[in-house]
């Protein structure tokens, strides 16, 4: 059964503080991805990644960053976090073909305080 | 520019009863994909169905369908005799090549006993 793990369910930062949300496939994906999920906003792209090493911004990158070192792991970075990154993060990964879905990690409620 | 389009936020249904969640797409590119996930209030989000443009026939997996007119540019999942677990946000997206996914705002979907 395929599978894209991420480190935890809940976390509680607090405010300055530098957050690390891991997150690992075992399908051997070319593509990850890391969505934040805020309620009547939907999910938006805030980083993807097509390769090792490499990194796109999505459409609201400011206040993160990414790190994608090893295929199969790909981390979201909050240099210092905020209120208002207080969301669910989840994370995904694809093939890359037109035709085959995302597949999603369970999500990481993130509250920072 | 919003690529996608759910303008229902919530949706009730009754028991047995057929429903169906609309989503429309804006893009002027040919060939792309178009995915239905659900995702229930435990969080993780479940790839239902796929179409792709150049599918002649609407995609059906069980009780899930995807009512697709082209020219319209809209892709409407039809979920037929509802059950309690069918209730859950759903979550309509697209894709062009599996390296980005846009994703509309979701529709709740409440079904009544």
């Amino acid at each position: 059964d395929v599978k894209v793990t991420q480190s935890s369910r809940y976390l509680v930062k607090r405010t300055g503080e530098k957050v690390f949300l891991e997150c690992v496939q075992d399908m051997d994906h070319e593509n990850m991805f890391w969505y934040r999920q805020d309620p009547g906003l939907g999910l938006r792209l805030i980083y993807f990644s097509y390769d090792v090493k490499m990194k796109e911004k999505g459409d609201i990158p400011e206040g993160y960053s990414v790190s994608r070192e090893k295929k199969e792991r790909f981390s979201l970075i909050l240099e210092s976090a905020s209120t208002n990154q207080t969301s669910m993060y989840l994370c995904a990964s694809s093939l890359g073909r037109r035709s085959t879905e995302a597949f999603f990690g369970q999500g990481t409620r993130l509250t920072v305080v | 520019a919003q690529k996608i389009t759910q303008t229902q936020p919530g949706m009730f249904v009754q028991e047995k009863e057929a429903v169906t969640l609309d989503c429309t797409y804006d893009t002027s590119d040919p060939s792309y994909g178009l995915f239905w996930y659900k995702q229930p209030s435990s969080g993780e989000m479940i790839f239902l169905i796929y179409q792709g443009s150049y599918d002649q026939q609407n995609a059906t997996e069980g009780r899930y369908s995807l009512n697709f007119q082209k020219a319209r540019k809209s892709a409407n999942l039809v979920i037929s005799a509802s059950q309690l677990g069918d209730s859950a946000m759903y979550f309509c997206a697209m894709s062009y090549t599996g390296n980005q996914f846009y994703f509309g705002t979701g529709t709740s979907l409440t079904v009544i006993p």
